[in-house]
């Protein structure tokens, strides 16, 4: 099975600061990635697509990029709202696999 | 609206089995590939199993093959978990979720169902 490694685990960040979440796939997945927000006990939510598509009503704040192996989740100005965990996910083949997490807090 | 409402969660005793159901609405359910993912309590998103549009192909985690059957009755707009032989480390939130046609990202995904295993 393919292994997502996530980093950081978590970070404190102030609302108007850029963050940056990092995957790692441990094979290459071409763009076949997502990333999800989930909200303290609420469903995930997709955000980003192939990569670095970003999904209708998604704020235009948050972009993802990379190809391959590594990939990046980035909030431009991080809003009040965007204090949650994010997941990657591969969809490349079975079993799909997501990253640990990051749980992004206030500072 | 598209819509995924999972339901069936609830207390079982170890050994024990459990049917969970996902009703979609808003969509045309038979166009879909379907998966279901968990969520232990604090812990991190796992999938547990996908399904293709007319159930010929069925993908399962380790964790759960052999114990768990995913299905689906397009009919019925409904997708289905039969979990048998459940264990404490089977605790989740389930949610059902499904792909769109041109890809095979997850969206959107059901409010979720508890699961807790224990005697």
């Amino acid at each position: 099975a393919i292994q997502m490694t996530q980093s950081p685990s978590s970070l404190s960040a102030s609302v108007g600061d850029r963050v940056t979440i990092t995957c790692r796939a441990s094979q290459g997945i071409r763009d076949d990635l997502g990333w999800y927000q989930q909200k303290s006990g609420k469903a995930p939510k997709l955000l980003i697509y192939a990569a670095t598509s970003l999904q209708s009503g998604v704020p235009s704040r948050f972009s993802g990029s990379g190809f391959g192996t590594d990939f990046t989740l980035t909030i431009s100005s991080l809003q009040p709202e965007d204090f949650a965990t994010y997941y990657c996910l591969q969809d490349f083949n079975y079993p799909r696999t997501f990253g640990q997490g990051t749980k992004v807090e206030i500072k | 609206e598209v819509q995924l409402v999972e339901s069936g969660g609830g207390l079982v005793q170890p050994g024990g089995s459990l049917r969970l159901s996902c009703e979609a609405s808003g969509f045309t359910f038979s166009a879909y590939e379907m998966n279901w993912v968990r969520q232990a309590p604090g812990k991190g998103l796992e999938w547990l199993s996908y399904i293709s549009r007319d159930s010929s192909d069925i993908y399962y985690a380790d964790s759960v093959r052999a114990r768990f059957t995913i299905s689906r009755d397009n009919a019925k707009n409904s997708l289905y978990l039969q979990m048998n032989s459940l264990r404490a480390e089977d605790t989740a939130v389930y949610y059902c979720t499904k792909e769109p046609p041109e890809g095979r990202w997850f969206d959107p995904w059901g409010q979720g169902t508890l699961v807790t295993v224990s005697s």
